[in-house]
């Protein structure tokens, strides 16, 4: 069955380096990815979105990356913070569409920032 | 906007009570989604609505789970009769379009 999945549950970064999330995909139709950051004891936030139609997306220090190929999509946090310590989701939107609907999350990635 | 809402926000019950959990979207929003966190399965996706409609409830563990939206401003999500395995952090989401904004969730506690 379909399924997204983290390669690594625990990243561990030293404060001011770049950080990257990698996350794996296996339904083809899917056509939306979610990356979400949650924080202990909080709901997981919004951080960045992207459509199938893009390879790349950037924010304010987070940039996405979408590798159809493959079936690949990374997170990159430049700069990573104390404050970015929490646990990333990459999250896909199964209902084709790139509307809401379904939401299916991997399990999550723990990144801890070193000062 | 105050986010979305969510009451209460740790709940204690024993086994065979009934549990309510609230849930307030985003004004404006037309979605709705009620999702159950664990450390063994993550974020599941219990039930959600459209316009206050239940889409798609395929989620929903068993008939001792049931949600309602009676209007655009509220949900519910019924657990009768708890049991220990229900405990987890239960999170309700509402999105307009893509992008889904999450509650600061319940942690529930069945003993």
């Amino acid at each position: 069955g379909e399924s997204v999945g983290l390669h690594l549950p625990t990243l561990s970064v030293q404060e001011g380096d770049n950080s990257i999330i990698n996350c794996a995909y296996s339904n083809s139709a899917s056509d939306y990815f979610i990356w979400y950051k949650q924080e202990s004891g909080k709901g997981p936030q919004f951080i960045i979105d992207i459509r199938s139609n893009m390879d790349k997306r950037q924010g304010q220090r987070v940039t996405v990356l979408l590798n159809k190929t493959v079936k690949h999509l990374s997170l990159q946090i430049a700069a990573t913070q104390p404050g970015d310590s929490a646990v990333y989701f990459c999250a896909e939107n199964m209902s084709g569409s790139g509307n809401t609907g379904k939401l299916i999350f991997g399990q999550g990635t723990t990144l801890q920032v070193k000062p | 906007d105050a986010g979305v809402i969510q009451s209460p926000r740790h709940e204690v019950t024993e086994m065979g009570q009934e549990v309510t959990l609230r849930c307030k979207p985003i004004s404006g929003h037309d979605y709705l989604f009620w999702y159950r966190q664990t450390m063994m399965r993550g974020l599941e996706l219990l039930i959600y609505f459209n316009n206050n409609v239940p889409i798609d409830d395929s989620g929903m563990p068993e008939d001792r789970f049931s949600a309602k939206m009676p209007n655009a401003s509220f949900s519910t999500l019924k657990i009768q009769p708890s049991e220990p395995r229900d405990s987890a952090v239960y999170f309700c989401a509402s999105s307009l379009y893509s992008t889904q904004y999450f509650g600061p969730g319940t942690r529930l506690t069945v003993l």
